[in-house]
């Protein structure tokens, strides 16, 4: 069975830091995800990645299929970036909608 | 507005007695699915459907039921809630299992 860890599981940072958390996974993937879920509660999808690199805005999210390894990077964090994130997994061998979470990290950052 | 309405916000019900959480989207979607997300565990998969008539479980599906008669609709059926029940539940849409997802605003889901 897939597994999917995060890391770090809680993270605190200043207004303007760069902000990495990392996601590693076991088996092959067909796809990953990052989700952002604010503290009233919704989730919002931020990237799918299969390879190589994804940027939006502030936010970068890059994949290393051979190491099974993703992370997401906040650029000049703000206080609004304070969020929980999820990363997610599809991998081959399953159905490709069904997804395993890892249990998310915590980021507030401080103005 | 593209999105993913699932109705009751909240909920709180009594052990045993039947009900229904639904999820309707209106962007074409394929793919659709039901989450649970608990302290201390995150989300965990209850079942998805890729198209209509196609559903499968996934990691955790006991006690619950789901149905995908039209393409736009996803209810999720629990037919004798127990306490354990109790958590909180996101309904999603995409166009593939492997393309970018559309949340609910989530069922805050009570059993006593």
């Amino acid at each position: 069975k897939n597994e999917v860890e995060q890391s770090p599981q809680n993270l605190t940072a200043q207004e303007g830091e760069f902000i990495t958390i990392n996601c590693s996974y076991s088996v092959g993937i067909s796809a990953l995800h990052w989700l952002q879920q604010h503290p009233g509660g919704g989730i919002v999808s931020l990237f799918m990645l299969s390879s190589g690199k994804k940027k939006h805005g502030r936010l970068i999210a890059t994949i290393n299929i051979q190491e099974k390894h993703s992370s997401l990077h906040i650029t000049a964090s703000h206080p609004r970036d304070s969020a929980v994130y999820i990363c997610a997994v599809s991998y081959y061998g399953g159905s490709q909608g069904n997804l395993i979470f890892g249990k998310g990290t915590k980021l507030s950052v401080k103005p | 507005e593209a999105q993913v309405t699932q109705n009751p916000r909240y909920l709180i019900t009594v052990t045993g007695k039947k009900l229904t959480v639904t999820c309707s989207q209106n962007m074409n979607h394929e793919y659709m699915s039901w989450y649970r997300q608990d302290p201390g565990l995150g989300l965990r998969q209850i079942y998805y459907s890729m198209n209509v008539e196609v559903t499968d479980k996934g990691d955790v599906p006991e006690g619950y039921k789901v149905s995908r008669k039209e393409k736009r609709n996803f209810p999720l059926i629990l037919e004798s809630p127990s306490p354990n029940q109790t958590s909180l539940y996101f309904c999603a849409s995409s166009f593939t299992g492997s393309s970018g997802y559309t949340f609910g605003s989530g069922t805050r889901l009570t059993v006593v």
